[in-house]
């Protein structure tokens, strides 16, 4: 079965500052890598996804994420973070070689961005 | 297009209650997921239906169930209900249901069991 880790539960952060959300995976199979956002009280909104080709994704929001296959690592970056990025981050993952969308999530990482 | 939505948005229950929830995709899309979402489990895979059959299935009791109608809507049951059950239960949608697909998730609906 697949696993996610977020290696990170909770990461403070000052304003305009940049970030770094690191996430790992088991390695066993193919998959596809997803980062989501969580706003307090809110569903989860996808930032960006990496299916195939280049290994730095670009998102929205100003966040993009760099794929690197021998460390099976998915790690979420901003140059310089706002007030509204304060959210939890959630990393998954889906199996290429199972049918449908099914998606393996990681423990999430709470975001606290200060003045 | 509107989004994924939820009903309720909250419910509270007693022990050995059950409950229905509800979930409208957003138009267009065939596949619908359903996650729970609980502090100490995080957030967990419960299933998935396409085309109103049920294709993929977490690792989740037979107290939990669902339903997909022909117009894509879809419906999770819990009988039984036990404390630990109480958690934001998340709908997503998607277009194809494929791997690579983006999910649209909706608010959700806080279930809690007292």
């Amino acid at each position: 079965a697949q696993s996610v880790t977020q290696l990170d539960s909770q990461v403070p952060v000052f304003e305009e500052a940049p970030v770094e959300l690191r996430c790992n995976y088991s390695s066993s199979v193919s998959v596809y890598l997803f980062w989501y956002v969580q706003y307090p009280n809110q569903g989860l909104q996808l930032l960006l996804k990496y299916l195939s080709g280049s290994t730095l994704v670009k998102g929205i929001n100003g966040f993009e994420a760099e794929f690197n296959k021998s460390q099976t690592s998915f790690h979420l970056r901003k140059p310089s973070v706002h007030i509204s990025d304060t959210a939890e981050y959630f990393c998954a993952v889906s199996d290429k070689r199972t049918a449908g969308n099914k998606l393996t999530f990681g423990g999430g990482t709470r975001v606290l961005v200060k003045p | 297009k509107a989004g994924v939505t939820q009903t309720p948005r909250y419910l509270i229950k007693t022990r050995g209650q059950q409950v229905t929830l509800s979930c409208s995709p957003i138009s267009g899309h065939r596949s619908v997921s359903w996650y729970q979402q609980t502090p100490g489990q995080g957030l967990q895979f419960l299933f998935e239906y396409f085309s109103e059959t049920q294709r993929n299935k977490g690792n989740f009791p037979g107290r939990f169930s669902g339903r997909q109608f022909s117009n894509s809507r879809s419906e999770m049951n819990v009988s039984t209900l036990e404390l630990g059950d109480s958690a934001l239960y998340l709908c997503a949608s998607s277009f194809g249901g494929g791997q690579s697909d983006t999910q649209y998730f909706g608010p959700g609906t806080r279930l809690t069991v007292l």
